[in-house]
């Protein structure tokens, strides 16, 4: 079993639509929870980054981590063509350098 | 403008060759991180180095080989040993406990 599960998609939905991505996780020693977004033939860029549990919101992305539920999501609303992009999450224990990343989810906005 | 250089951006390899792909940083940071992307398996973690001369092995290391001469430069040579090498490799640097990476443009290798 991978430390990490996302489910790849694909997942293609209208455009203005609330997107919602998910991870779930099996070690409890994770802290730091990551969101990267990766448009084709790119590296991945940082897109919101949360500590242990709670909420976090940045204009139209909200992150969200259940730690109780090992599970992390990203939402997307008012979802938007340029939002079209493979997203990953990564997370890390305190104290570790390198973070673990899930298998990506492949998202396409449709006009 | 600091970042990240991954060159080339495509490269070709015959079976039974070796083949070394750079990666420079100008963001001074500690860190730097090989991972190999295939379709639906993720980023998974070849190498990494937190320092100058020291570097350690991912989850994926065999067939691959690094050093970390310089604060600036991590490349990875992809050796024969290396039985399936067709992937997209990305390079990736951090500042020391930091959890933002900060990502090249990727090279993707081929086996011809």
């Amino acid at each position: 079993q991978k430390e990490v599960e996302q489910d790849p998609g694909p997942l293609s939905v209208p455009e203005g639509a609330i997107v919602s991505l998910n991870c779930t996780y099996s070690n409890s020693a994770f802290q730091y929870f990551m969101w990267y977004r990766q448009y084709s033939r790119k590296g991945p860029e940082l897109l919101m980054y949360t500590y242990s549990s709670g909420n976090k919101e940045d204009g139209r992305f909200t992150a969200q981590v259940d730690k109780s539920s090992k599970y992390i999501s990203l939402f997307i609303r008012d979802s938007q063509p340029s939002d079209s992009a493979t997203y990953l999450c990564a997370m890390r224990t305190q104290g570790a350098q390198k973070l673990v990343f899930g298998q990506g989810t492949r998202l396409t906005i449709n006009p | 403008d600091g970042g990240i250089t991954q060159s080339p951006k495509y490269l070709f390899r015959k079976e039974g060759q070796n083949v070394t792909l750079s990666c420079e940083q100008n963001l001074n940071h500690d860190a730097m991180y090989w991972y190999r992307q295939d379709p639906g398996q993720g980023l998974r973690l070849i190498y990494y180095s937190q320092i100058v001369n020291d570097f350690q092995k991912g989850d994926i290391a065999e067939g691959y080989s690094v050093s970390r001469e310089k604060k600036e430069s991590f490349p990875l040579t992809v050796t024969s040993a290396q039985k399936n090498p067709t992937a997209f490799y990305l390079c990736a640097s951090s500042m020391a406990g930091m959890n933002s990476y900060t990502f090249g443009s990727g090279t993707r290798l081929t086996v011809v």
